[in-house]
């Protein structure tokens, strides 16, 4: 059974350049959510992907912005990189069912480092 | 942005002693969870809590949630060398809202 995965593990930018990860969903599941994790703290909801739309939005600015395929994977892009946009970024995947969304599973990952 | 209050901070134990830590809120929840995360890691998933007042186990972990809905605690017995890592407790709101909230996690190192 096939857990969430994350592509590329690692990545390094420069300020004012743009970057797009990649999430797969657990297998089954159809629901995919970003988080934004600095540092010694936890986890920040970035935004959340069903049906291929944006249904829930955390306190991101307009510069994050994701889409989400038929197949229900997604990318997240982070347009005019800052240097506090260096994280670990976090995909979750969960299974919308019966109107309740299911527990959600998190990747690895992707360590981003703006210099 | 808006986080739990997750307390202790960190722990520094004994291998073989049992850990407890917890989770508040002003705020009430309708999902409490625990996750585990290992350096360079995403958090795993340890156990889910649905129901107030609800007692779940996990092999040597047992977490509850609050009957106000405004916390949670967990517990790790007799612990050992693995355990190690940062726990974060994780909660979803009853505004039919879809985001988890995490807490700034407990970091939890045993000594052998």
């Amino acid at each position: 059974d096939a857990g969430v995965t994350q592509s590329p593990t690692h990545l390094i930018k420069t300020r004012g350049q743009q970057v797009t990860l990649r999430c797969s969903p657990k297998s089954g599941h159809d629901t995919v959510s970003w988080y934004q994790q600095a540092l010694g703290q936890g986890p920040q909801f970035i935004f959340q992907y069903y049906e291929e739309e944006e249904r829930q939005r955390g306190n991101f600015p307009d510069r994050f912005s994701g889409h989400q395929f038929p197949n229900y994977s997604s990318e997240l892009n982070v347009n005019a990189l800052l240097l506090g946009d260096s994280a670990l970024y976090l995909c979750a995947s969960s299974l919308e069912l019966a109107g309740t969304q299911e527990t959600q599973y998190f990747g690895p990952g992707t360590r981003l480092l703006v210099l | 942005g808006q986080q739990l209050n997750q307390s202790p901070q960190s722990m520094f134990i004994q291998e073989g002693e049992d850990v407890s830590m917890n989770c508040t809120s002003s705020s009430i929840f309708n999902t409490w969870l625990w996750y585990k995360q290992d350096p360079g890691e995403g958090p795993v998933l340890l156990i889910a809590l649905y129901k107030a007042g609800e007692l779940t186990s996990n092999g040597r972990l047992t977490a509850q949630f609050g009957i106000t809905r405004k916390d949670s605690f967990l517990n790790i017995s007799a612990s050992i060398p693995s355990d190690v890592g940062i726990y974060f407790c994780a909660g979803q709101m009853m505004d039919s809202s879809y985001k988890l909230i995490f807490g700034s996690g407990t970091r939890l190192l045993v000594r052998p």
